[in-house]
Order: C-alpha cells, then sequence, then structure tokens
C-alpha cells in the first residue's frame, strides 16, 4: 500500500527559527510531490510542489526531495506566528492525477 | 481568483437518511475529486472524476457513494445512507490536468455530522 510518513510532532519552534519539516513515501513510483499548509478545520492550500531531485525555494520556503531515500522536506525560514498551522506532504504516482496525503504535522511558531 | 465552492458548510443529517454534498469546481478545470477528513485525522481520496465518468475510487467509495456532474457546473456527492462513520469533513477540489503543474485547488469543504 502506498503510505506517505511524517514525522511525529507537534513540533514548536521560535518566531524567526528555521522549522524542518519531513516526509518519507513508500512508493518509488511517485512522481510529483506537494506540501500543502491546513489551519484548523479550513481545507488544504498549496505551499509548493516539487518533482526533480535537490531544492526547490519560494520566498521563505524551500522543498527538498531525495528521491534515492524517498525522503522529501520543507525548511520553513523566519518562522512566523503565522505559519502555525498543520502542514501536509502529499505525493501524485505517474499519469495519476490522485493525491496521496500523510497525516501531517502540526507546527507551533512561539512568538 | 478563482475558487472552488462547496455548499453547504455545515450538515447535520440522521443516521440511514441520504445527503447531497455540492461543489462547483473552477471553471475551465476538468477533473474534479472528493477527500474526506475525519476529525484529527489524515485527508483521504474518495474519488476523483473526468469526462464525466470516474477515473478513480477507493476502498471508502463503495456502493453508498455516488458523484455526478449534473449540468457544466456542479459537481455532487452523494451518501445514499448516512452512517455514524461517515461524519468528516468532505472536501470537494479540481484541478486543469495531472501532474505537478496542475494543482489541486480544494474547496472551503462541508462538515457532515451523522447523529
Amino acid at each position: 500500500q502506498k503510505e506517505v510518513e511524517q514525522n511525529s510532532g507537534p513540533l514548536s519552534v521560535p518566531e524567526g527559527a528555521i522549522a524542518s519539516l519531513n516526509c518519507t513515501y513508500s512508493d518509488r513510483g511517485s512522481q510529483s510531490f506537494f506540501w500543502y499548509r491546513q489551519y484548523s478545520g479550513k481545507s488544504p492550500e498549496l505551499i509548493m510542489s516539487i518533482y526533480s531531485n535537490g531544492d526547490k525555494e519560494d520566498g521563505r520556503f524551500t522543498a527538498q526531495l531525495n528521491k534515492a531515500s524517498q525522503y522529501v522536506s520543507l525548511l520553513i525560514r523566519d518562522s512566523q506566528p503565522s505559519d502555525s498551522a498543520t502542514y501536509l506532504c502529499a505525493f501524485q504516482t505517474g499519469a495519476n492525477s490522485k493525491l496521496t496525503f500523510g497525516k501531517g504535522i502540526t507546527l507551533s511558531v512561539r512568538p | 481568483e478563482p475558487e472552488v465552492t462547496q455548499t453547504p458548510s455545515h450538515q447535520v443529517t440522521q443516521m440511514g437518511q441520504e445527503v447531497i454534498l455540492r461543489c462547483v469546481p473552477i471553471s475551465n478545470h476538468l477533473y474534479f475529486y472528493w477527500y474526506r477528513q475525519i476529525l484529527g485525522q489524515k485527508v483521504e481520496f474518495l474519488v476523483s472524476f473526468y469526462n464525466n465518468e470516474i477515473s478513480e475510487k477507493s476502498e471508502i467509495f463503495d456502493d453508498q457513494f455516488s458523484v455526478e456532474r449534473p449540468d457544466g457546473s456542479n459537481f455532487t456527492l452523494k451518501i445514499r445512507s448516512t452512517k455514524l462513520e461517515d461524519s468528516a469533513m468532505y472536501f470537494c477540489a479540481s484541478s486543469t490536468g495531472t501532474g505537478i503543474n496542475s494543482p489541486l485547488h480544494f474547496g472551503n469543504g462541508t462538515r457532515l455530522t451523522v447523529t
């Protein structure tokens, strides 16, 4: 069964720190990876997408993908209290448009 | 910015009743999805829909569930005879295509409570 595992949380960091969120996946056929942010009671909101090995940066966010290790991470620099949310890792396989989500990790940024 | 809209935002129903959850996807999107999230659990795929037919469904999407695109704008999820365990947040999503260049856009969800 295709699974996404996210390291246990919750994660608490002080304002201004770097938050590191990690995700491993079991399906080597996975091709596209996504990080979504979900505020309590709200819908998932796309933060980053990545499909090539290496880093992809967008503002304060950097996604890192290592397909050999089946590992994808999200770094949030200069964390803000407004970044406090649950971060969901998800993947797609091949032409299949379906997303498979991890359970998420809750981030709390302390002012 | 165009968005996916879902109605109602909260639906309360009695066990055994039928419910219809409604979604209006983004107008130029071609792929439509339903996901659900039981409180405290992961977002789970239910069904994807393309070209007026189901393209994939999960084990959760059994005979009690059906989807329909009755006109050019609405996309509905029907649960024929609700069970207590159907209580969850149901998210509709849409995309222009498949793959990384066609991210899913989610609606705000319908919270279904079965009593």
